[in-house]
This record gives structure tokens, C-alpha cells and sequence, in this order.
């Protein structure tokens, strides 16, 4: 089946740094990836679209410059957190929508992210 | 815009069934999703509908009417393992992403012996 891995899995970060996250998809080519967030006991909220070889587009009230999001190859998606804050402290989970697909999206494990 | 309301919590007894409800409002509705998600772990893929009636997968079920804005995910022979945050999420136009899913708050399942 198709598979989705995320890396790191967990990370803690000092308040003001940058973190990267990787989205991967091992099985499949992925022209469209999603980030979402979640924080504690709440819904994912789907932070930006990420589309292989173009600029992502973001949701309202995302940054778009604290989030940063490139899609350089069709199974490699990144997000970069720029300047953290404790804010910032979430769950963060991307999806990988196969080539040619239209309705099936796989989730990677996610990412906890705890800034200090 | 979009708007997904389902319940927040729900209780039932192994071996039961029970009926997970959401409504939603949204513009270009392209296909209703639910997903199970345990605590701590990322949602993994339950049914999907997007025409009107039932879907059924084994103990899983999934109900979609279209015009009423409604569906439902019905679980069978329930199992202590089923306890765990149900997602409705939508498929629909946003303004600034094409299609993308949007998903309500979670039902919160607690499965009793």
C-alpha cells in the first residue's frame, strides 16, 4: 500500500530557531502534498497545498513566510517552521495525493513539534 | 466556506453498534472522507462516498445524502480498539487551494465493556 513517512517524528527546538520538517512518499509519486496542524484535542486544520514544481498556496490566516513549503520532487515535500515560537508547539501532519488521483489522500504519522 | 459539525463525544458498549452523525456546508462538494484517529497518531482512511447511499467495508459503514448536507459512519460489533476520535472531513472548494479536505472537530469514541 501506499505509504507516507515523515522525519523527524518528534522534535524540540529552542524559541527563535528554524525547523525543517520532510514529507515522503516511498511508494508512489505525489504531484500534491497537504500540511496540516493540530493542536491537542482539536481538528487538523489544513495549513497549505503543495504542488510538485510550483509555489504552494496557503490558507487563510497561514503565514506564509513563517511557514515555508517546497515541493522540489514528486515524493519529497518540506515545510520549514522560520523563528519558532512556543505558539508554534503542535502536531504536524502532511498527506500525499497520488499522480492521477482525485479522492485518496495518505496521511504520514506526523510530527510533534515542541518549541521552548 | 465550509462547515462540518458532528458530535464531540459518544459513548457505547462493545459488541453494539453505534452511529456516528455529520453535516456540513460547503461550496463544490467533491466527496465526503472519514478517518479514524487514535491519540497521538496521525489519521488513517476509513470510507469514502461520493455519490448518494451507503458504503459498506466490513464492521464499517458510511451513509452520504448529498442534498440533505448529511452522512454517517455506522460501526458493528464494536471492539474496545474501535475507541478512538472519528473525522468527517469534506472535499470542497476553498478560495485559495482548489479542492482541498476540511475536516470537522472529531467525534470522540469511548468503547465500554
Amino acid at each position: 500500500g501506499a505509504v507516507v513517512s515523515q522525519h523527524p517524528s518528534w522534535v524540540i527546538c529552542k524559541s527563535g530557531t528554524s525547523v525543517k520538517i520532510e514529507c515522503r512518499s516511498l511508494d508512489f509519486q505525489a504531484t500534491t502534498m497537504f500540511w496540516y496542524r493540530q493542536f491537542p484535542k482539536q481538528s487538523l486544520m489544513l495549513m497549505a497545498t503543495s504542488n510538485e514544481g510550483s509555489k504552494a498556496t496557503y490558507e487563510q490566516g497561514v503565514e506564509k513566510d513563517k511557514f515555508l513549503i517546497n515541493h522540489a520532487s514528486l515524493t519529497l515535500s518540506t515545510l520549514t517552521v522560520t523563528s519558532a515560537h512556543p505558539e508554534d508547539s503542535s502536531f504536524y501532519i502532511c498527506s500525499a495525493m497520488p499522480g492521477g488521483s482525485t479522492d485518496t489522500q495518505y496521511f504520514g504519522p506526523g510530527t510533534r513539534l515542541t518549541v521552548l | 466556506g465550509q462547515n462540518i459539525d458532528q458530535p464531540t463525544e459518544m459513548t457505547a458498549t462493545e459488541g453494539a453498534i453505534v452511529q456516528i452523525n455529520c453535516t456540513y456546508q460547503t461550496s463544490g462538494f467533491n466527496g465526503l472522507f472519514w478517518y479514524q484517529q487514535h491519540a497521538g497518531e496521525a489519521p488513517t482512511f476509513l470510507s469514502y462516498n461520493v455519490l448518494d447511499g451507503l458504503e459498506e467495508k466490513g464492521r464499517f459503514s458510511s451513509f452520504l445524502s448529498r442534498s440533505k448536507g448529511y452522512s454517517y459512519l455506522l460501526l458493528k460489533e464494536l471492539q474496545m480498539k474501535d475507541s478512538a476520535s472519528y473525522l468527517c472531513a469534506v472535499r470542497g472548494r476553498n478560495s485559495n487551494s482548489g479542492y482541498a479536505l476540511n475536516f470537522g472537530k472529531g467525534t470522540s469514541l469511548l468503547v465500554t465493556p
